[in-house]
């Protein structure tokens, strides 16, 4: 898993809570990435930020926010308007924006469930 | 294989056999990249390769490349159980995003 850590690891919401899953990493990397994971499913990209300060919405941002305000960290909010939450949250990081052939390096996940 | 549209497949073998599994791919492409998750975790990667190359190893991998069918293959030889994970390519899409298939899951049995 790098140096990327997520936490936690397991985490139960109930409906209508907002949530704030939690991803550092301290290989000095640019770039930032959420995914989400369904079973038997690929990753779907939420959001990303190739600098601080900076993000982007990804392929399924809404019902996601984030916040890029250090470059070692890149929390991702589960609102309420996410219908449909429960999934495993992958966290990933590269090296440089701009970089040729950046390999990203991923997160242990976080594994939400709505009760 | 696995592609955006596509189930995702499941491959059973027996320890010390190869493991083969495809991708395909829409868009034309400076990289491509196949990473391996173990149950539960997070994605690990292990080898890219650039457009203008053909076939690439790493220890027991090796993996091929051909863009006019917009297609590529991981072989795993001599297989260890160790090696029973889940296993999905991935392109670039532009600002150092990366576009995801749905993984092959190999099962090595002892």
């Amino acid at each position: 898993d790098g140096g990327i850590t997520q936490s936690p690891k397991y985490l139960f919401r109930k409906e209508g809570q907002n949530v704030t899953l939690s991803c550092e990493q301290n290989l000095n990397h640019d770039a930032m990435y959420w995914y989400r994971q369904d079973p038997g499913q690929g990753l779907r990209l939420i959001y990303y930020s190739q600098i601080v300060n900076d993000f982007q919405k990804g392929d399924i941002a809404e019902g996601y926010s984030v916040s890029r305000e250090k470059k070692e960290s890149f929390p991702l909010t589960v609102t309420s308007a996410q219908k449909n939450p429960t999934a495993f949250y992958l966290c990933a990081s590269s090296i440089q924006q701009g970089a040729r052939d950046n390999e990203q390096f991923f997160g242990p996940g976080t594994r939400l469930t709505v009760l | 294989s696995q592609q955006g549209e596509e189930d995702p497949q499941a491959l059973s073998i027996q320890e010390g056999e190869n493991a083969t599994m495809n991708c395909s791919y829409k868009t034309s492409i400076n990289n491509l990249q196949w990473y391996r998750q173990n149950s539960g975790r997070g994605l690990v990667h292990l080898i890219l390769i650039r457009s203008n190359e053909r076939e690439k190893h790493s220890g027991r991998l090796r993996v091929t490349l051909d863009t006019s069918k917009k297609s590529s293959s991981l072989l795993i030889t001599a297989s260890r159980a160790a090696d029973t994970a889940s296993y999905f390519c991935a392109t670039e899409r532009g600002n150092n995003r990366l576009a995801f298939g749905k993984g092959n899951q190999v099962v090595v049995i002892p």
